[in-house]
């Protein structure tokens, strides 16, 4: 089945700067890269997702880059927020064939220091 | 208001006795999933149904089973809990694939 590797596990960033949280996944057949945020408490939240025919994609300070050939995907934060602070999940799904399954990467703990 | 609900929010439980956790959802979604959150381990997909009477497992589906008899439910049922199912565990809907999935508030499960 897929595997997903997130890292790193924590980040701290300083208010203003920007933040990277990179995942690779292991199988080639995924198609689906979806990223959640979740903060202390709350539910996960979709914050930005890429499919497998784009290398690129981007939502005001967010973006996200799909490398399908070295199956890795980042996520990327500029100009980071205190409200950034959180929880980040990768995952990874072969949607297709009546296959839904969503591999989820460990996450990672970002925290903003002002 | 659009919203994934789940009941109930904390339960506290003896090993073997069985229980459901139910999950509802408004949105006239065709599909749903069952995920259970452990520290250090991320999100876990427990099952997921593409519509009514269509379901299939995860990632993590042993020791749990689930039904979709209406399009707006998916009930999890654990027949006989065990302490290591002690999780948090959010039910999820999404109109089609591909599609933003929203996730109910969570289920705060301690099996003793």
């Amino acid at each position: 089945g897929e595997n997903v590797e997130q890292h790193p596990s924590t980040l701290s960033v300083q208010e203003g700067d920007s933040a990277v949280i990179k995942c690779t996944y292991s199988d080639s057949a995924s198609n689906y890269f979806p990223w959640y945020k979740q903060e202390l408490g709350k539910r996960p939240q979709l914050i930005i997702d890429i499919r497998s025919n784009v290398g690129e994609k981007k939502d005001q300070r967010i973006a996200v880059t799909l490398n399908k050939t070295a199956k890795h995907f980042s996520l990327h934060i500029t100009e980071t927020q205190p409200e950034d602070s959180a929880v980040y999940f990768c995952a990874a799904s072969k949607t297709n064939f009546g296959n839904e399954k969503l591999t989820f990467g460990t996450g990672t703990r970002l925290t903003i220091i002002p | 208001e659009a919203q994934v609900t789940q009941n109930p929010r904390y339960l506290i439980t003896v090993t073997g006795k069985k229980l459901t956790v139910t999950c509802s959802q408004n949105m006239n979604h065709e599909y749903m999933s069952w995920y259970r959150q452990d520290p250090g381990l991320g999100l876990r997909q427990i099952y997921y149904s593409m519509n009514v009477e269509v379901t299939d497992k995860g990632d993590v589906p042993e020791g749990y089973k689930v039904s979709r008899k209406e399009k707006r439910n998916f009930p999890l049922i654990l027949e006989s809990p065990s302490p290591n199912q002690t999780s948090l565990y959010f039910c999820a809907s999404k109109p089609h694939s591909q599609e933003t999935q929203y996730f109910g508030p969570g289920t705060r499960l301690l099996v003793l």
